[in-house]
């Protein structure tokens, strides 16, 4: 159980395109997604907080314009990056926050990833 | 601030134990978290410890937590050329927020 997809795995495009990104959660529901950006060989960093059917919480620095969540129902959040640049290429992550069986914290449970590059 | 500090690499023989290691500084912290990272993939929840606990032991993992030192450390034993991969530790003081150490990148060779 505790399933977390991502769409697309891998995308490339043209530099000031948008790009969509879906994270689903597959067999529970999660009130609570969160988006990581990777860089290579770094840690992950927290983006920003999605909370289903309310605006995403951004971490500092990080532009809401830029990166827009949208968590439309319980078991999908996306993330689009608008007029995407180069510098945007990265490793996005998104995670789900799983309800912790009896006696266990909740859990956040991650997806596979989607790597951006931009041209 | 918080700040979560791990060794870069580790290279260990096929059976050997590999210990891992993750310093914190954020006292507050509730729970502790080690990640598993395959290439190209997300992150696998390994196992997990409350900061009122020292130890759990999960089959060929055994976490340690000394929280006075704040120093978290995750034991594989029996070293298996499918656990090379990048190891995270996290830290989080609810559910929510995890910071995440820089990753120990595993090697196991034959």
């Amino acid at each position: 159980g505790a399933v977390v997809s991502q769409h697309p795995s891998r995308v490339i495009c043209k530099s000031g395109t948008s790009v969509k990104i879906e994270c689903r959660s597959l067999d529970f529901q999660a009130t609570t997604m969160f988006w990581y950006r990777q860089f290579p060989k770094k840690s992950l960093m927290l983006m920003a907080t999605s909370n289903e059917g309310s605006k995403a919480t951004y971490e500092q620095g990080v532009e809401k314009d830029k990166f827009l969540i949208n968590h439309a129902s319980l078991t999908l959040s996306t993330l689009t990056v608008t007029s995407a640049h180069p510098e945007d290429s990265s490793f996005y992550i998104c995670s789900a926050r799983s309800p912790g069986l009896a006696g266990l914290t909740d859990t956040q449970y991650f997806g596979p990833g989607t790597r951006l590059t931009v041209l | 601030g918080e700040d979560v500090e791990q060794s870069l690499f580790l290279s260990v023989r096929e059976g050997d134990s590999s210990v891992i290691n993750c310093t914190y500084t954020d006292s507050s912290s509730t729970y502790l978290y080690w990640y598993k990272q395959e290439p190209g993939a997300g992150l696998q929840l390994l196992t997990y410890i409350f900061s009122n606990m020292d130890m759990k032991q999960d089959q060929r993992l055994t976490v340690l937590l000394n929280k006075k030192d704040k120093h978290l450390s995750l034991r594989i034993a029996d070293t298996q050329t499918g656990d090379s991969a990048i190891y995270f530790c996290a830290e989080s003081m609810d559910t929510d927020k995890l910071i995440f150490g820089t990753g120990t990148r595993l090697q196991v060779f034959p």
